[in-house]
């Protein structure tokens, strides 16, 4: 059965640097998502992508964070400058049409 | 805004039945999904409901809709131990693909 990948499992770094999250979608899906989980909180929305761009954005994607679908198979989530508060569970997501499927998460720990 | 809740925690025997319930505000949701989090792991769909659908059964898993009163429910037959996760609602509105989801209901299986 198909199934969205992401990597790294986990990812630790320091407090202003730069981190990059991949995610392989499903591969006829045409929808892509990012959303984060902080410990204890419920899961958020972060951004949607379609056809070669951002279909929409929540308020928490600002410009710190860009999307980016590389080739023909990646779809990655870049953090320009993380903040203790990055910290999170961060999914990827694929959508044909109604139903998205899940990313089992990066674990990211900022420090 | 749109807002999800659900209880924090259910308890219940093997074998016995679990309903999960969730309330949610917006009155322009059009569909509505149950998705479990087993631990360290991702989002595994379970099932979802049309906003104009007052119930649907899949296997051991009944999903009911009030749409009036604002509330859906999950209803699993002869829990099992291997049901023990947390169980998320989640919905999209007319005219965005973002889902919105609850804090989560961690559903304990007592052997």
């Amino acid at each position: 059965e198909p199934e969205v990948t992401q990597t790294p499992s986990h990812q630790v770094t320091q407090m202003g640097q730069e981190v990059i999250l991949r995610c392989v979608p499903i591969s006829n899906h045409l929808y892509f998502y990012w959303y984060r989980q902080i410990l204890g909180q419920k899961v958020e929305f972060l951004v949607s992508f379609y056809n070669n761009e951002i279909s929409e954005k929540s308020e928490i994607f600002d410009d710190q964070f860009s999307v980016e679908r590389p080739d023909g198979s990646n779809f990655t989530l870049k953090i320009r400058s993380t903040k203790l508060e990055d910290s999170a569970m961060y999914f990827c997501a694929s959508s044909d049409r109604e139903t998205q499927y899940f990313g089992p998460g990066t674990r990211l720990l900022v420090l | 805004g749109e807002d999800v809740e659900q209880s924090l925690f259910l308890s219940v025997r093997e074998g016995d039945s679990s309903v999960i319930n969730c309330t949610y505000t917006d009155s322009s949701s059009t569909y509505l999904y149950w998705y479990k989090q087993e631990p360290g792991a991702g989002l595994q769909l379970l099932t979802y409901i049309f906003s104009n659908m007052d119930m649907k059964q899949d296997q051991r898993l009944t999903v009911l809709l009030n749409k009036k009163d604002k509330h859906l429910s999950l209803r699993i037959a002869d829990t099992q131990t291997g049901d023990s996760a947390i169980y998320f609602c989640a919905e999209t509105i007319r005219g965005r693909r973002a889902l919105t989801f609850g804090s989560g209901t961690r559903l304990q299986v007592q052997p």
